[in-house]
This record gives C-alpha cells, sequence and structure tokens, in this order.
C-alpha cells in the first residue's frame, strides 16, 4: 500500500531534549517536505526536499533541521525544543512531474502530535 | 512564489452544491492549481487538480477562469462528510516551496 508513514505519532518531550520525527514514503517519490498546523493558522512549510541530498527552507524552518540522505526518508530534527514548537506535523511526498498518469499530488502522513513542556 | 486568497469559512446544506472559491492572481504559465482537504486533524487528502481546462473527477470539479487568476472547487451534492478544511495551492512542476494558508473550513448541515 502507497503510504507516509510518520513516527512517532504522539510525544512529549521538555525543552532542549533533542529529539527526531521520521518520515518514511514507498512510492519512490523525488519531493518530500514538513509542515506545521497550529490553530488558526492554516499548514506552514518548514523544510522540502526536491531530492536525495537537495533541501531547502520553507516558510518557518527556524528551530529545525533536516536531512535526505535516501529517496524514502525525510526525518525532521528538532535539536533543542521549545515550547513554542508544540504543534502538529504533518510529512508529504510527491513526485516532482507530473508524468502521465500520475497526478503531482501530495501524499501525506497522518501527522505527528508534539508537545514540549 | 504564488500564492492563493480563499474565504475563512462558507456553509452549504446537504445535499445542495457547495461552491469553494480561491484567488490566485500570480499564477505562472507552468504552475497547476491543486484542492486538498483536511478532515479535522488528518493528513490532507488530494481532491482535483488542474492547468487551465476544467476537470472533473469521482469527488469533484473544478473552474478555471480564462486568465486563470482564480479558480472554484465545486462538490456538487455536498454530504455531511464533506465538511473539512479545504485549501487550494498553486505548484509548478519543479516548485518546492508551497502555500496552503489558512484553507476554508466549510461546514455542511443537514
Amino acid at each position: 500500500e502507497a503510504q507516509v508513514t510518520q513516527n512517532p505519532r504522539y510525544l512529549i518531550t521538555v525543552t532542549g531534549k533533542k529529539l527526531t520525527v521520521t518520515c518514511s514514503q514507498n512510492m519512490n517519490h523525488e519531493y518530500m517536505s514538513w509542515y506545521r498546523q497550529d490553530p488558526g493558522l492554516g499548514l506552514r512549510q518548514i523544510y522540502y526536499s526536491m531530492n536525495v541530498e537537495v533541501t531547502d527552507k520553507g516558510d518557518v524552518p527556524e528551530g529545525y533541521k533536516v536531512s535526505r540522505k535516501e529517496k524514502r526518508n525525510f526525518p525532521l530534527i528538532l535539536e533543542s525544543p521549545s515550547p513554542n514548537q508544540t504543534s502538529l506535523y504533518f510529512c508529504a511526498s510527491s513526485f516532482l512531474r507530473d508524468r502521465g498518469l500520475n497526478t503531482g499530488e501530495l501524499f501525506f502522513g497522518e501527522g505527528s502530535r508534539l508537545t514540549v513542556l | 512564489d504564488a500564492k492563493t486568497t480563499q474565504p475563512t469559512s462558507m456553509d452549504c446544506a446537504e445535499g445542495r452544491a457547495a461552491n469553494l472559491p480561491c484567488n490566485h492572481s500570480t499564477i505562472s504559465g507552468n504552475e497547476y492549481v491543486y484542492w486538498y482537504r483536511q478532515i479535522h486533524s488528518q493528513g490532507p487528502q488530494y481532491i482535483i487538480h488542474g492547468l487551465k481546462n476544467n476537470e472533473t473527477n469521482e469527488m469533484a470539479s473544478l473552474i478555471i477562469t480564462e486568465d486563470r487568476k482564480s479558480s472554484t472547487l465545486i462538490l456538487p451534492h455536498a454530504t455531511l462528510r464533506d465538511t473539512a478544511v479545504y485549501y487550494c495551492i498553486v505548484r509548478g512542476s519543479t516548485l518546492g516551496r508551497l502555500y496552503f494558508g489558512r484553507g476554508t473550513q466549510l461546514t455542511v448541515w443537514p
């Protein structure tokens, strides 16, 4: 089954304790990206990756790091989490180009709800 | 980066057509219009996309104006399960940075 898998789905942590949210997709997509969602603010892009070893900042990259060493994985790293990073996080992936029957649609994970105390 | 503007909220009676507008006045020639919806706090789901022609699938229809500066998503017979936040975005074939915004909260009432 084609899917984007995020882990953990829920996490409560404390300020300053490094954490990683993993994202894996099994569709051979070139493009992957991370979003955060906060009440009243919609979805905001944190980072994206156009392919392996190619990453770039979105609208709200401060306090986050990413890496893309393999095509299927795109982990989100919070080196020193702070309470303002308490949020619902989504990972998404897609093909870069609209090839043939591929729509270029984004496939989203189920979300990771992070609380930083 | 092309951004979109959508109304914050709309409502619709069950069984009636829901027409959700989106403005994308800075859209470029090679950028597609995509629509997604998010039910509660689940991951957003793809609905439909188009370049310049009107499109229809089993879920919805997409009407894009001739100048491509705006579009309308049509849910022909809205049901209670269509209550969700609907996002309109524009995306080029190689564009990585995407702007979802706040979307439109559609409430379908019985």
